[in-house]
């Protein structure tokens, strides 16, 4: 079936350690999304790629970057973890990135910071 | 600046009941908004679609209505089951190609 798939589904690093996290999928999308989310609060979006065309939240922090080598994969670089940064990370894509698509998520990394 | 708000006291009602959640926004003109449910340790699943000219939107026993003008948005799920059980979120198109999520409802349906 076609889908989005995280890896890994649960990371552990440590303080200042830098840490991948990777996303693919099989649905042929152009628009793949990274949101942050923290226990019982929204998904809150970091950036997304439209083809290879990048686009930061304002309030993303430069600690977090991202890379689209390809259509299928995207991967969430977090160059210094702090402990604020513990949270899951939610890829997700959609078709063409109109006001009426839906987005299709992953399972999530439940990223850890000791 | 925009603002979602929804519930954030969990719904909890006994099977069988119809269960209702409220999804209100500020600074906001979507055209349209979307419901998702959010299973624990999963990512979000999409449910309904609700343009702003449409007053109601029926999926099964799901029926979302999107009231412009109050710039509100309620989701109903009738004859509640346990396999309801779940957080459900709504969310907003902000134009850019991307959504803006509310912090979700958490439901819960008694047996």
């Amino acid at each position: 079936d076609a889908m989005v798939i995280q890896n890994p589904r649960y990371q552990v690093t440590q303080f200042g350690k830098p840490v991948t996290l990777s996303c693919s999928q099989t649905l042929n999308h152009n628009v793949m999304y990274w949101y942050q989310q923290k226990s019982s609060q929204a998904p809150k979006l970091l950036f997304h790629y439209y083809d290879k065309d990048f686009n930061n939240e304002a309030d993303t922090p430069d600690n977090f970057q991202s890379r689209r080598p390809n259509t299928s994969f995207c991967f969430l670089d977090i160059r210094s973890p702090g402990l604020g940064d513990a949270a899951m990370y939610l890829c997700a894509t959609s078709g063409r990135g109109s006001s009426t698509d839906t987005q299709y998520f992953g399972p999530g990394t439940r990223l850890t910071v000791l | 600046s925009q603002k979602i708000e929804q519930n954030s006291e969990a719904l909890n009602i006994q099977e069988g009941k119809t269960a209702t959640l409220t999804c209100n926004y500020t600074n906001y003109s979507p055209a349209y908004l979307q419901w998702y449910r959010q299973d624990p340790g999963r990512g979000p699943v999409f449910l309904l679609l609700i343009r702003e000219n449409e007053k109601e939107k029926r999926k099964e026993r799901l029926k979302v209505t999107f009231d412009t003008t109050l710039k509100q948005s309620l989701f109903h799920i009738t004859a509640s089951q346990p396999a309801d059980s779940a957080t459900y979120l709504c969310a907003l198109d902000t134009g850019r190609r991307a959504l803006t999520f509310g912090s979700g409802t958490r439901l819960q349906v008694q047996p």
